[in-house]
């Protein structure tokens, strides 16, 4: 099945940094997705990419979906210490009935 | 909008007990819901993909008969572990998608089993 290969697998960081993590996929996916999970709660839809080589942004999240169609990155700008938590990403594709395969995750810590 | 709420947000039972988890989509029609399982620190590992009306489809190694799953509304989906046992504890997430793509996620069980 599909593997996705997240980095880093944690960061530590100073508050005020750019933050930039990434997936990389040995198939292609036609959708890319990136997610936030806070300690005990579920994660939360932060960026939904649907074509290659999109570039979207959430406030001070940027995303782009890969021109290749195996890659996708996340970037933080101006980190804050509530953007601490785990990013996942995930990818669909083609045929999968929506079904996402997860990254294994980017840990944040922000020191203020 | 996509609010998904999960019920109980944490149980305690006891080894031999079957405990029942609910995911509702409550702003919107899920036509798809999917069950997770988590493990400290690790990443979500997709258990079955549930459709309204239709048998849930399990993932390999995933037990159907001791994680049933019963999808019978657009807005309703649960899990029941069955006879559970110290190794089922675990943290279990439901998702809930409209459009296929973006998946919404509950805000998670703790199931501990005793």
């Amino acid at each position: 099945g599909q593997q996705l290969n997240q980095s880093p697998q944690s960061m530590f960081i100073q508050e005020g940094e750019d933050v930039s993590m990434n997936c990389t996929s040995s198939s292609i996916f036609n959708t890319w997705l990136w997610y936030k999970q806070d300690p005990g709660e579920g994660p939360v839809l932060l960026i939904a990419l649907y074509k290659a080589g999109e570039l979207t942004s959430n406030g001070r999240l940027t995303a782009q979906f890969g021109i290749t169609r195996k890659d996708s990155f996340l970037n933080i700008s101006a980190s804050i210490p509530s953007d601490v938590g785990i990013y996942f990403c995930a990818g669909q594709a083609v045929g999968d009935a929506g079904k996402s395969t997860f990254g294994d995750g980017t840990t944040l810590t922000v020191k203020p | 909008g996509a609010v998904v709420s999960q019920h109980p947000s944490w149980v305690i039972c006891k080894s031999g007990t079957s405990v029942k988890i609910e995911c509702r989509s409550l702003d919107f029609q899920a036509t798809t819901m999917f069950w997770y399982r988590q493990f400290p620190k690790q990443s979500l590992m997709l258990m079955a993909t549930s459709n309204e009306g239709s048998k849930a489809t399990y993932e390999q190694g995933v037990e159907k008969d001791k994680f049933l799953i019963n999808h019978a509304s657009l807005t309703l989906s649960t899990l029941t572990v069955t006879s559970a046992h110290p190794e089922d504890s675990s943290f279990y997430i439901c998702s809930a998608s409209e459009t296929a793509y973006e998946q919404y996620f509950g805000p998670g069980t703790r199931l501990t089993v005793t």
